[in-house]
């Protein structure tokens, strides 16, 4: 089965920074891969969607790449905010049938 | 619109006891997820519905979970009997047959084992 990899370590970063996140699988690349957002004692949120045949997609401060040859999405937050203090999930899909998360990375800005 | 709504949002049971969690997804979606997101891990598919039709339940452990979604709008997960590892959140997600992209995600369930 396919596994991703986060880093578990949390990502500690000063406001006004750009954090990245690092997502990265095995086996065979998935048709889309997914960035959500977990905040404790909540749901995850959906952010944004990259399908295998796009490099690069972006929605306002954030921004997410694909790389199939290295098996690797990257996931941006351009000049961070604590209030983007948070874990971050990825999740690929193949038809949206089945989902797989990784474990993700705790992002922690500081004023 | 409404979010998923879940219930109850914590419950602590004694091993080999039952429990049950209900799920309410957002009107009109006919797509209905189960997951399993233990403490510090990343959230497991356990049941996939369509309306009231299972399009997977691979990962679900079936002697002692059990999942249905009669008349294609709310759903039930039920253990029994539960073990200690089933100590995790229980989470619902919905998303709709035109925009499978995105799930939308209840608060989810908390469950102690003891």
């Amino acid at each position: 089965s396919q596994k991703i990899e986060q880093n578990s370590e949390a990502l500690n970063i000063q406001e006004g920074k750009t954090a990245t996140l690092t997502c990265n699988y095995t086996n065979y690349s998935p048709a889309y891969l997914q960035w959500y957002r977990q905040d404790p004692g909540r749901g995850p949120v959906f952010l944004l969607l990259i399908r295998e045949n796009e490099k690069e997609k972006r929605k306002e401060r954030l921004k997410v790449t694909f790389d199939t040859t290295l098996k690797q999405s990257l996931f941006h937050i351009t000049a961070s905010q604590p209030a983007d203090s948070a874990t971050y999930l990825c999740a690929l899909t193949y038809n949206f049938n089945k989902f797989y998360f990784g474990s993700g990375t705790k992002l922690n800005v500081k004023p | 619109e409404a979010g998923v709504a879940q219930s109850p949002r914590y419950k602590i049971i004694e091993k080999r006891q039952s429990v049950a969690f209900w799920c309410n997804p957002i009107s009109g979606h006919a797509t209905l997820y189960w997951y399993q997101q233990i403490l510090g891990q990343g959230p497991k598919l356990l049941i996939q519905f369509q309306n009231n039709g299972v399009v997977d339940d691979s990962q679900l452990p079936k002697d002692r979970f059990s999942a249905e979604r009669l008349k294609g709008v709310d759903s039930t997960l039920k253990i029994q009997p539960a073990k200690l590892e089933d100590s995790a959140v229980y989470l619902c997600a919905s998303s709709s047959t035109g925009n499978k992209e995105t799930q939308y995600f209840g608060p989810g369930t908390r469950l102690l084992v003891l």
